[in-house]
């Protein structure tokens, strides 16, 4: 069972445009919310990551919004680059844990 | 400050055979776990090892185990080599028992086929 359910899958967008993925929950114990970026032969590397205290975090072109009751989190990122192109996963985890759950993954190729 | 380092970045086995990968964490960090990506997927969990025992385990058979050594550095073996091992094998070290509060630092992975 997927505990961290991500779209879309594959994403093109526009230099300077925006690019949105979405995350969903179940399980209310997560209580952190990172989102890591991959390039290709790479590992994944923590781009940012969110508490359920907050609604937002923003962090330079990148912002996390943050739904507690609809249990969805997602990762905007503003004037979309060509070298923001790479594989994002968003992830959670809890306290009383020590994995973290990953999405699927989505793709994003940001065109010229 | 150096980051994970893995070892080897390729590697081809039979099924049935063993492999062992390495993974040294990052200076200071005294935790490292173990996922598995498969192409397309998101990474899974395998096992978690802290102060050299193992502190946590995904849904992966027994025939994954691991070692932790005492410069933090650890080794991931799986026995029995079947063709769905065929993964991305990342490694990912952190600065407390637990990555929850600091989130991971990977290692670029193991890329294991087993043919």
């Amino acid at each position: 069972q997927q505990q961290v359910k991500q779209s879309p899958q594959s994403l093109i967008v526009q230099k300077g445009g925006i690019s949105i993925i979405n995350c969903a929950y179940e399980n209310t114990a997560f209580d952190y919310f990172p989102w890591y970026q991959q390039f290709p032969g790479k590992g994944p590397a923590l781009l940012i990551a969110i508490r359920p205290d907050v609604s937002e975090k923003k962090e330079g072109r990148f912002t996390i919004s943050f739904n507690k009751s609809a249990k969805q989190f997602s990762l905007h990122i503003m004037d979309s680059q060509p070298g923001d192109s790479a594989t994002y996963f968003c992830a959670a985890s809890m306290a009383s844990g020590n994995q973290f759950y990953f999405g699927t993954g989505t793709s994003l190729t940001v065109i010229p | 400050e150096t980051g994970v380092t893995q070892s080897p970045t390729h590697l081809i086995k039979t099924r049935g055979q063993q492999v062992t990968l390495r993974c040294s964490s990052q200076s200071g960090h005294n935790t490292v776990s173990w996922y598995q990506q498969a192409l397309g997927q998101g990474p899974q969990f395998i096992f978690q090892y802290y102060r050299e025992e193992e502190n946590g385990r995904g849904n992966f058979p027994p025939r994954f185990s691991g070692l932790q050594f005492p410069n933090y550095s650890s080794e991931l073996n799986v026995n029995a080599l079947e063709l769905d091992d065929s993964a991305l094998y990342l490694c990912a070290s952190s600065p407390a028992g637990r990555a929850y509060n600091y989130g991971y630092t990977f290692g670029s992975g193991t890329r294991l086929t087993v043919v």
